[in-house]
C-alpha cells in the first residue's frame, strides 16, 4: 500500500527562522514527488522532484529528494508571515493521480 | 493563462439532499481530477478523467457520487443523497496529461468547493 508521511504535523516559528519540513514515502513505481502550498483552499504547486540529490530552489524555498532513503525535505529560510500555510507532499500513483500526505501546518508569528 | 475554475465556492445542504459541483480546467489540459479533502487530511482522489473517458474511479462511492466530463472539457461532480461524512472541500485539478515529459503531469488546482452537510 502506498504511503506518504509528513512531519511534523504542525510547527510554529517566529519570522526570520528557518524551517525544515519532512516527507517520507513508500510507493510502487516511483516517478516523482511534488510539494504544494495550501493557504486557503487551492493547493499551489511548488516543486516537482525526480532525481536524488538535485536541489530545486525558488527564492527562500528549496527542496531535495533522497531516492535511496525514500524521503524529501522542504526548507524555508528567513520565514515570513506569508509563509503560513499547510505544506503538502504528494507522489503520483497509478495513472498519475496524486497520493497526498496529511500535510504540515506552518504558522509564522511576527 | 486562466486557472482551474470551480463553482460554487460554498454550499450548505441537509443530509439526504443532492448537490452538484462544476469545474472548468485550464485550457488545453486533457486530464481532470476530482479530490475530496476532509478537514485535517490531505486531498484524496475521487475520479480521474482523460479527455472524456474515466481513467480511475476506484475510490468514488458510486452508490451516491457520480461525475461526468461529456465534451472532454468541463466536468460536474454530483452527490445524491448526501451524508454528514461528505462534509469536505471538493477540489478539481487538471494537468496536460501527456505521455512524454514528467512535467506534463503537474496538477494545478482550483479554489475548491466547501460543502457542509447538516
Amino acid at each position: 500500500e502506498d504511503k506518504v508521511v509528513q512531519s511534523p504535523l504542525s510547527l510554529v516559528v517566529h519570522e526570520g527562522d528557518t524551517v525544515t519540513l519532512n516527507c517520507s514515502y513508500e510507493v510502487t513505481n516511483f516517478r516523482s514527488l511534488l510539494w504544494y502550498k495550501q493557504e486557503k483552499k487551492a493547493p499551489t504547486f511548488l516543486f516537482m522532484l525526480t532525481s536524488s540529490g538535485i536541489e530545486k530552489k525558488s527564492g527562500r524555498l528549496s527542496s531535495i529528494l533522497d531516492k535511496k532513503e525514500l524521503f524529501s525535505i522542504l526548507n524555508i529560510t528567513a520565514t515570513q508571515t506569508g509563509d503560513s500555510a499547510v505544506y503538502l507532499c504528494a507522489v503520483p500513483t497509478g495513472a498519475n493521480n496524486l497520493f497526498f500526505g496529511t500535510g504540515t501546518r506552518l504558522t509564522v508569528i511576527p | 493563462e486562466a486557472g482551474v475554475a470551480q463553482s460554487p465556492r460554498y454550499k450548505i445542504i441537509e443530509k439526504r439532499q443532492s448537490v452538484a459541483f462544476w469545474c472548468n480546467p485550464i485550457s488545453g489540459h486533457a486530464t481532470l481530477y476530482w479530490y475530496q479533502q476532509i478537514l485535517g487530511q490531505g486531498p484524496k482522489l475521487l475520479i480521474q478523467f482523460q479527455n472524456n473517458g474515466v481513467v480511475d474511479d476506484s475510490q468514488l462511492p458510486k452508490d451516491r457520487f457520480s461525475a461526468e466530463r461529456l465534451k472532454g472539457v468541463d466536468s460536474t461532480l454530483k452527490i445524491q443523497p448526501a451524508k454528514l461524512e461528505d462534509s469536505a472541500v471538493y477540489l478539481c485539478a487538471s494537468s496536460r496529461g501527456g505521455q512524454g515529459l514528467v512535467q506534463e503531469n503537474i496538477q494545478y488546482f482550483g479554489a475548491g468547493t466547501r460543502l457542509s452537510v447538516l
